[in-house]
């Protein structure tokens, strides 16, 4: 049983582009929902965290569907700098599930 | 900006040989983890630990691992009798409070190679 899925990708998009990445989860009790992103070979970094209400940073827009137990993530205007990994990560009291992440690639 | 910091970087151990990766969390931090990441696959959850004892864990973590903080600085992850597939990262996190409410920061992590 997979917690949580992902499209693996890659996604390679131009510079300027908007691309969404989705994310599934298993348990319907899930408590927090978070996006990281990791850069190869390093640690996950917090992106945002994920509310029912939806939310935004920037060029970023995360939303939480409970019903579909479903979240994703927008990226506006990509930048070269946006290339990683994209990590869907969900919380169950002081545990968390990790997809396995989607690899976006922002082409010149 | 505070961090969380992890040694050494790279480990390499035979099969059979008990290691330790050390971790420092953030210092006002109250909750500490342990995940591991075989290369190419995802992030998974080891621990969890607060008020020094465990909080949560995982089936991986079974009889082999064990944590610590020994003291008020160090957080420790003991793999007893390593075996080939516990080669991976293994990233140590800390957070202020419960991570669902807030942000968990992730240490750089320690790679880990069994012979």
């Amino acid at each position: 049983r997979k917690e949580v899925e992902q499209d693996p990708g890659p996604f390679n998009v131009p510079e300027g582009a908007t691309v969404a990445f989705n994310c599934t989860y298993s348990n319907s009790a899930s408590q927090s929902f978070f996006w990281y992103r990791q850069d190869c070979r390093k640690e996950p970094k917090l992106l945002m965290s994920v509310y029912s209400s939806g939310n935004e940073d920037g060029r970023f827009t995360a939303q939480l569907n409970r019903a579909s137990q479903y979240i994703s993530l927008l990226i506006r205007d990509s930048k070269l700098s946006d290339s990683a990994t994209y990590l869907c990560v969900v919380g169950f009291g002081n545990q968390f599930y990790f997809g396995t992440g989607t690899s976006l690639t922002v082409i010149p | 900006e505070p961090e969380v910091t992890q040694t050494p970087s790279h480990q390499v151990t035979q099969m059979g040989q008990e290691v330790i990766l050390r971790c420092v969390p953030i210092s006002n931090h109250l909750y500490f983890y342990w995940y591991r990441q075989i290369l190419g696959q995802k992030v998974e959850f080891l621990v969890s630990f607060y008020n020094n004892e465990i909080s949560e864990k995982s089936e991986i973590f079974d009889d082999q691992f064990s944590v610590e903080r020994p003291d008020g600085s160090n957080f420790t992850l003991k793999i007893r009798s390593t075996k080939l597939e516990d080669s991976a990262m293994y990233f140590c996190a800390s957070s202020p409070g419960l991570a669902v409410l807030g942000t968990q920061y992730f240490g750089p992590g320690t790679r880990l190679t069994v012979l």
